[in-house]
Parts: C-alpha cells; structure tokens; sequence
C-alpha cells in the first residue's frame, strides 16, 4: 500500500517552455501533497505543500508563478515549471501525505537546455 | 522554523558492525520523527519512524531513539549488509501542517 507514481520521470526540455509534472497516489487519498526538489547529492528542499481544493502554500523563496500548483482531486497533484530555464534543472520530488507519513514519488529529472 | 542537523555526513562500516547516525533539532513543537533510505536515483523510503510520545522503537536490525529534552534522535543498524548502503536522511515535523525539515543526509556505505 501508500504507492505514489510521478509522471514523467524524465524530460529535456528547451529554455523558455513549460513544463508539467504529474504526482498520484494510486492507492490511497491524499488532502496534502508536497513539492520538493534536490539537487545532486543534496538534501530535499521542501517548495510547497499543495492541498486539494485550495491553494498551494509556497516556501519562502520560491516563486509561485513561476512553479504552479494544482491539487485538483484527492489523488492528483501537478507542477508546473513556467518559462524553465537552465537554473530550474533538477530532481523534483512529490510526497503524498497519509497520517502523519510522508510517501514519496520517484522523481522526475528536469533538464533544460 | 525547523532546523534539522544530521551527522556524520559520511560513514563507512565493515559488514556486521553497526552503525549509527544522530540528528538534532531545534523546534520544540515537533513530534514525529522518520528516518527515510534512499538509494542512487530513486526516491526516498519511509525506514522508520517515531513519535513524541516514545522514547525507543525497534524494528528488526533498525532502531531509533529519542531525547525529547535534548532535542535528538538518533537511527541504529545492527548487523549491516552491503545492500544497506545508501543516503540515509532524518526529518523533524508534525503540527498541523505536517511538514517535514530533512537532515542533510548521511552516506552510509558497508563494506563486504
């Protein structure tokens, strides 16, 4: 149980598009997702809690334009990376919450050339 | 907010010894402790975890303890094997948020 798939793993994408990134949980609901990112052999650096019908609180520092949250239904999350940019390139992380548990996607690795 | 420290950053073990890795925290208010593995590439795994309430949890050759006064808790592996090298990270959070501050992480790596 408490499975939760991110879509795509991987995209190269070119400086100036968009970017979106799917978070699910499959086999649980979850009022609370999070968005994190890590860069390579770093830590995971929470940007925002996304909570279903309402709006994404976002870290400090981190823009809400330019990373759009939407939690539209108990199982789905998405991000967007507005207008990426080489800067934006990492390893983006969704969790989705059950209790207190933290249940983690498997990443998606964002390139942008 | 949270500050989470981790320590060591690195640790390298012969198969069988232990191993131990030891977090601190600032914020009083937090309750619930994980401990997540991961390994190269994928993402994180929930090992353990251990709230406010208990001093001590045990599961297998993993154990965590907690020192609520002193602000840190620590992960224990017993008996390690190859396949538990990984990054180990630690978290603090709770509250009605449910945030999580992680650690910086720690390499553990077991020597065959």
């Amino acid at each position: 149980g408490a499975v939760v798939s991110q879509h795509p793993s991987r995209v190269i994408c070119k400086s100036g598009t968009s970017v979106k990134i799917e978070c699910r949980s499959l086999d649980f609901q979850a009022t609370t997702m999070f968005w994190y990112r890590q860069f390579p052999k770093q830590s995971l650096m929470l940007m925002a809690t996304s909570n279903e019908g309402s709006k994404a609180t976002y870290e400090q520092g981190v823009e809400k334009d330019k990373f759009l949250i939407n939690h539209a239904s108990l199982t789905l999350s998405t991000l967007t990376v507005t207008s990426a940019h080489p800067e934006d390139s990492s390893f983006y992380i969704c969790s989705a919450r059950s209790g207190e548990t933290q249940y983690f996607g498997p990443g998606t690795r964002l390139l942008v050339l | 907010g949270e500050n989470v420290e981790q320590h060591p950053s690195t640790l390298s073990v012969q198969e069988g010894d232990s191993a131990v890795i030891k977090c601190t925290y600032s914020d009083s208010a937090s309750n619930y402790f994980p401990w997540y593995k991961q390994e190269l590439g994928k993402r994180p795994q929930l090992i353990i975890d251990i709230r406010s309430n208990v001093g001590e949890k045990k599961d297998q050759r993993i154990a965590v303890t907690l020192n609520k006064t002193a602000k840190h808790f620590s992960l224990h592996i017993t008996e390690t094997q190859p396949e538990d090298s990984a990054v180990y990270f630690c978290a603090a959070g709770g509250g009605s948020n449910y945030k999580l501050t992680f650690g910086k992480g720690t390499l553990l790596t077991v020597n065959p």
